[in-house]
C-alpha cells in the first residue's frame, strides 16, 4: 500500500521567515496531493493541493510543488504569521477500484514565534 | 451551515462500555469516512462507505461497526471499549467526484474526544 513520510515533525520559525515542509509518497499511482491545517481543537481543513499533471501551484503566501520522479511534494510558506501556528499534513491519493485511497503523512507542527 | 457535523464533541466512559458517535454531512457528498487521531496526531483511516455501502476497512476490530443508514449519516458504534481506543476520531466527506475528476478534498467534522477510563 502507499506509504507517506513527512519532515520535520515540528518546526519552529520566526515570524516573517518562510516554512517549508516536505514530504515523499511511495506508490506511482497516486495522482492528488492535498495538504491540510488542522488547528487545536479543530478538524483537518484543505490548504491547498496539486494533481500530478501540475508540476507547482500557488496561492498567496502558499505554494505548494511536485517531483513525480522522485516522488516527493512540499509546502512553502512565505512570510509566515502567527495564525499559521498549527498542525500541518501531507496526503497522496489514488483511484482504488473507482474510489478514492487517502493516505496522510504523520504531521507537521509548525510553530510561529511573534 | 453547509458542514460536516458530529456528535458529541467529548466522550468520557469506563472501560467495557458501548457507546455511538453520530456524524452527518448536509454537503451532498457520497463519500464518508471515519477516521481515528492518536496522541501524537497520527491520521488514520478507519471505514469509507460510499453511498451507504463499505468500501474500506481498514485492520479495524469488529468491536467497531459503522452504520451508514442514508448517505448522508455515518454513525460508529464501539463495543467493549478499551484504553486504547482513547483518542479523537474524526468524521469526514468528500464528493466521489468534481468536475469529472475522481480524488477530491476531503470535509473533515470537529471531531470527538472519546477517552476510555
Amino acid at each position: 500500500g502507499e506509504n507517506v513520510e513527512q519532515h520535520p515533525s515540528t518546526l519552529s520559525v520566526q515570524e516573517g521567515d518562510s516554512a517549508v515542509i516536505k514530504c515523499t509518497y511511495s506508490d506511482s499511482a497516486s495522482n492528488y496531493f492535498p495538504w491540510y491545517k488542522q488547528e487545536l481543537g479543530k478538524g483537518p481543513q484543505l490548504i491547498i493541493d496539486i494533481r500530478s499533471n501540475v508540476g507547482e501551484k500557488k496561492d498567496q503566501r502558499i505554494a505548494v510543488t511536485l517531483n513525480k520522479t522522485a516522488k516527493h511534494f512540499s509546502l512553502h510558506i512565505t512570510e509566515t504569521q502567527p495564525e499559521d501556528s498549527a498542525v500541518y499534513f501531507c496526503a497522496a491519493s489514488f483511484d482504488s477500484g473507482g474510489y478514492q485511497k487517502v493516505t496522510f503523512g504523520t504531521g507537521t507542527k509548525l510553530q510561529v514565534i511573534p | 451551515d453547509t458542514a460536516v457535523s458530529q456528535t458529541p464533541k467529548y466522550l468520557v466512559t469506563q472501560m467495557g462500555n458501548d457507546k455511538s458517535i453520530k456524524c452527518e454531512q448536509n454537503l451532498g457528498h457520497d463519500t464518508m469516512y471515519w477516521y481515528k487521531q492518536d496522541s501524537k496526531k497520527f491520521l488514520k483511516i478507519m471505514f469509507s462507505y460510499n453511498n451507504k455501502e463499505l468500501i474500506i476497512n481498514e485492520t479495524v476490530p469488529n468491536r467497531f461497526s459503522p452504520k451508514s443508514p442514508d448517505k448522508a449519516h455515518l454513525n460508529l458504534h464501539i463495543n467493549s471499549l478499551e484504553l486504547g481506543d482513547s483518542a479523537v476520531y474524526f468524521c469526514a466527506s468528500s464528493p466521489l467526484r468534481e468536475r469529472g475528476v475522481m480524488n477530491t478534498e476531503a470535509f473533515f467534522g470537529q471531531g470527538t474526544r472519546l477517552t476510555v477510563v
